[in-house]
């Protein structure tokens, strides 16, 4: 069974760095893409970047380029989404999918339960 | 930068269909994808490349294309359908495509 097991809550300050998880298990971790999402509160959903843990090859929106590092560890099959100094804007739920297809950046089937960040002071 | 279009909610009695649209100037050459979403949870895919159907989604749930825009449809809706829908495609025209996601969609079902 296809899973995505992300990393549980945060609650943040302003300026402090935060790095979430996304371990995926059932499948070929190294041959799918894995993407990031946010969800801030009340609003609709944004995609922020992918990566492909097979060769660590990544690519951002250009709305996130620069603002977050998305990185993976094939070794143990985890996804990371990662901010240097986190903004109270930061403030969402930010899901992990995987796509369809292997190939593909698309059509995301399975996602993870989502990580709810919290950045307040 | 490249933008898809939903209108923000949409009515419908139960047993009725509901149509939910999403246009964009890329969707001739790029293929439309749905999800739902319902409080509190994750994304669920409803219809992929366009018109096609994942396994364990209803067959009332359909997918359509005609030139810049995208239809879901819904027929015999449900009061288990209420929730958001999100479009989802991609931008081609810069150095390489990226995802892109309609506004969303509230289905309210009276």
């Amino acid at each position: 069974e296809v899973q995505l097991v992300q990393s549980g809550a945060e609650v943040k300050k302003p300026g402090e760095s935060l790095k979430i998880s996304c371990k995926g298990s059932g499948y070929s971790f190294t041959s799918y893409w894995i993407g990031w999402v946010r969800q801030m509160p009340g609003k609709g959903l944004e995609w922020m970047g992918i990566i492909y843990p097979g060769d660590s090859d990544t690519r951002y929106s250009p709305s996130f380029q620069g603002q977050v590092t998305i990185s993976a560890d094939k070794s143990i099959s985890t996804a990371y989404l990662q901010w240097s100094s986190l903004k109270a804007s930061d403030t969402a739920m930010y899901y992990c999918a995987r796509p369809l297809y292997s190939s593909s950046w698309y059509g995301f089937d399975y996602w993870g339960q989502g990580t709810l960040v919290t950045v307040s002071s | 930068s490249y933008e898809l279009t939903q209108p923000p909610s949409v009515s419908v009695s139960p047993g009725q269909t509901a149509r939910i649209t999403c246009s964009g100037d890329a969707l001739p050459k790029q293929y439309a994808y749905w999800y739902q979403q319902k409080p509190g949870q994750a994304p669920v895919l409803v219809i992929y490349k366009d018109s096609e159907r994942p396994s364990g989604i209803p067959e009332r749930f359909s997918g359509s294309s005609s030139g810049t825009t995208v239809t879901l449809t819904i027929s015999g809706v449900q009061a288990e359908d209420e929730a958001d829908y999100y479009c989802q495609s991609a931008d081609s025209s810069g150095t390489y495509p990226y995802v892109v996601f309609g506004g969303g969609t509230k289905l309210t079902v009276l």
